[in-house]
């Protein structure tokens, strides 16, 4: 099966950086994905990781360790509309294709 | 533009009704899936579908229905088996199996309460 933790909640400062974690324990594993998900809203994608290292994608960059179960998301120059729940979700070779299993996500709250 | 469309946004159900909710793509995306979301949990998978006329359950599947005849379209049934119904539910797409980092893409969903 699957299991992923990710912490509840988090507090920033607009402007600062903020590093949000994801761990994992899969049967298999096949690429971690990032989704950002405001309030009664649709998730949006964020990012992919499939191999180990740091992706970056403007103010947001996703890192992976593979071995370690690991994941982070960094968040830069925080902005007051980045206040949204992330989600990290995992794929494992579950024989389901593009099936995915989701964090309970993490709620951050960016603060003047 | 492409995109995934659910409706209602809205939905209230009766004590022993089933209702449908609709989901429908233009992306041209293989697979569909559909998740429930409870405040404070993540998302959870109800069913997915492959292909047309071939579907799976996920994790909670009881108490839930499913039909895939066409291509764009993935509507989900909440039955009255389905004894805790209110939530928010979420129906999304990708690429097929073959293309292996497309994201699933997400509609805006419906949020079902019982009356």
């Amino acid at each position: 099966g699957q299991n992923i933790d990710q912490p509840t909640e988090m507090t920033a400062t607009e402007g600062a950086i903020v590093q949000i974690n994801c761990t994992y324990q899969t049967s298999g594993f096949n690429g971690l994905f990032w989704y950002q998900q405001h309030a009664g809203e649709a998730p949006t994608f964020l990012s992919y990781n499939v191999l180990d290292g740091l992706e970056e994608k403007g103010r947001f960059s996703s890192f992976l360790s593979r071995s370690k179960g690991y994941s982070y998301l960094l968040l830069k120059e925080l902005q007051m509309k980045d206040s949204a729940s992330y989600l990290c979700a995992v794929r494992g070779f579950t024989g389901g294709g593009n099936k995915l299993t989701f964090g309970t996500g993490t709620q951050l709250k960016v603060e003047l | 533009d492409g995109g995934i469309t659910q409706s209602p946004k809205y939905l209230f159900r009766k004590e022993g009704q089933n209702v449908t909710l609709s989901c429908e793509q233009n992306l041209n995306h293989d697979a569909m899936y559909w998740y429930r979301q409870d405040p404070g949990q993540g998302l959870r998978l109800i069913y997915y579908s492959q292909i047309v006329n071939d579907f799976q359950k996920g994790d909670i599947a009881e108490g839930y229905s499913v039909s895939r005849e066409k291509k764009e379209s993935f509507p989900l049934t909440v039955t009255s088996a389905q004894k805790n119904p209110t939530a928010f539910y979420l129906c999304a797409s990708s690429a097929g199996t073959g293309v292996s980092n497309q994201p699933q893409h997400f509609g805006d969903g419906t949020r079902l309460s019982i009356l």
